[in-house]
């Protein structure tokens, strides 16, 4: 049981550039979140998923563009990177419904963005 | 300010100390609080999940939520230097998407 795969695990862009960071889940869960975690910030809600074909803004979702096709897969895409969006970026999956909301959120291990 | 504190630490104790960990928050429609233990290079996992005021006991750790006052710990007994590691706070209310506010973190380390 692989849990959350995240890819790449580390990534150098120059600004301007475009990439996207993939995750993807094999726990059948329906709720998929991006955060990126800064020093002294915490964790931030970038952009989340209640399903497949529904996405929704977080608290940071300036600068990304998510979709979900898929139930197992949740890219973020970085339009056009800044210097601003060095981070780590973290995926999480949990279950929904009346169980899923007292569910843990599984965490990825995260990617390691410099943007210079 | 941050909807929720946390002091950043680092933390320094001895083996089998007692550790005791805070944060306290500004939102009075946090419902669901939780503690995550984040290792070095590694997704933060799940240690403890508290609904409301009260307090919650699992093995070494023990989590308390005093919602008058909108500050919550986590207690470590016998600290072992694995509990070497940063922990975060995170709650949330009944929102939607249930989305989580995360504090800042503390970094705690437990020398041998």
């Amino acid at each position: 049981n692989a849990g959350v795969t995240q890819t790449p695990k580390f990534q150098v862009l120059k600004t301007g550039q475009s990439m996207t960071l993939q995750c993807a889940q094999d726990m059948n869960h329906e709720y998929m979140s991006w955060y990126r975690q800064d020093p002294g910030m915490g964790l931030r809600l970038i952009h989340y998923s209640v399903g497949a074909g529904i996405t929704d803004q977080g608290e940071v979702p300036n600068g990304y563009n998510v979709s979900r096709s898929t139930t197992e897969d949740f890219p973020l895409r970085l339009l056009s990177a800044a210097p601003s969006q060095t981070s780590v970026y973290f995926c999480a999956s949990r279950l929904t419904g009346e169980s899923g909301s007292n569910q843990p959120q599984h965490f990825g291990d995260g990617t390691r963005l410099s943007i210079l | 300010q941050k909807e929720v504190e946390q002091d950043p630490g680092p933390l320094s104790v001895p083996e089998g100390a007692i550790v005791s960990l805070n944060c306290t928050y500004s939102n009075s429609a946090f419902q669901y609080f939780m503690w995550y233990r984040q290792y070095s290079r590694k997704g933060p996992e799940l240690l403890m999940y508290t609904y409301s005021s009260g307090n919650k006991e699992d093995g070494r750790f023990t989590a308390q939520v005093d919602k008058s006052s909108k500050y919550i710990s986590l207690f470590i007994r016998d600290s072992q230097p694995s509990d070497s590691a940063t922990y975060l706070c995170a709650m949330r209310g009944n929102n939607a998407g249930n989305m989580l506010t995360f504090g800042g973190g503390t970094r705690l380390m437990v020398k041998p």
